[in-house]
């Protein structure tokens, strides 16, 4: 099982950024796949998560309205779309494959995200 | 302020036991046995340790488990060895909104 981020990068307070997540090694389509970051020197917080085939998605309050969470399970990715990006915001962007309700048994190597001016 | 609380650091020598505790409300740990634990070494991404309370993924040292009590979870590390210091993370499904919730994180140091 590989999970792989990309599309971190500095961005403006209010701007947008897309991050990609590239999976192999396994049945993506029969996962839920999840977003958790982690601020700098801080905890893990989960972020959002989708269903296997995209019809169900949830966010942690902080970013609902903001960030987007999708896959493409023909390319075996995983994205999440965020907009109006704030300083909070700024972290290390983790992908995970959740094992059921029981957690997250896969995690990729992070992509950081800065929000500054 | 983390959903769920755990000591900020615990500390041991090579060969002790130690517990960390974490500690929640009757909407995640007390209600549903989905804690899981993860370990996070420096710069490193988190790795599951636990799941379902007391549950270990195949590869997983059997010095590692996991218990609860009530609103309490707790990851117990046996036999402790240098390569066990990092950060350990402790996790639960909530009815709230959120869904997911973590602790705050806790630092194992190995003396």
């Amino acid at each position: 099982v590989q999970l792989v981020e990309s599309g971190g990068g500095l961005v403006q307070p209010g701007g947008s950024l897309r991050l990609s997540c590239a999976a192999s090694g396994f049945t993506f389509s029969n996962y839920w796949m999840s977003w958790v970051r982690q601020a700098p020197g801080k905890g893990l917080e989960w972020v959002a998560n989708i269903n296997q085939d995209g019809s169900e998605k949830n966010y942690v309050d902080s970013v609902k309205g903001r960030f987007t969470i999708s896959r493409d399970n023909a390319k075996n990715s995983l994205y999440v779309q965020m907009n109006s990006l704030r300083g909070e915001d700024t972290a290390v962007y983790y992908c995970a494959r959740e094992y059921g309700n029981s957690g997250r048994d896969y995690w990729g190597q992070g992509t950081l995200v800065t929000v500054s001016s | 302020q983390s959903a769920l609380t755990q000591p900020a650091s615990v500390s041991g020598s090579p060969g002790q036991s130690i517990t960390i505790s974490c500690t929640g409300t009757s909407s995640d740990v007390g209600t549903y046995n989905y804690v899981s634990w993860y370990q996070q070494h420096p710069g490193k991404a988190p790795k599951l340790m636990i799941y379902d309370v007391t549950k270990r993924p195949s590869g997983v040292s059997n010095r590692f488990s996991g218990s609860k009590s009530g609103n309490t979870a707790s990851l117990t590390i046996s036999g402790l060895q240098p390569e066990d210091e990092a950060d350990y993370y402790c996790s639960s499904y909530t009815s709230s909104s959120t869904l997911w919730v973590f602790g705050g994180g806790t630092k194992l140091t190995v003396l």
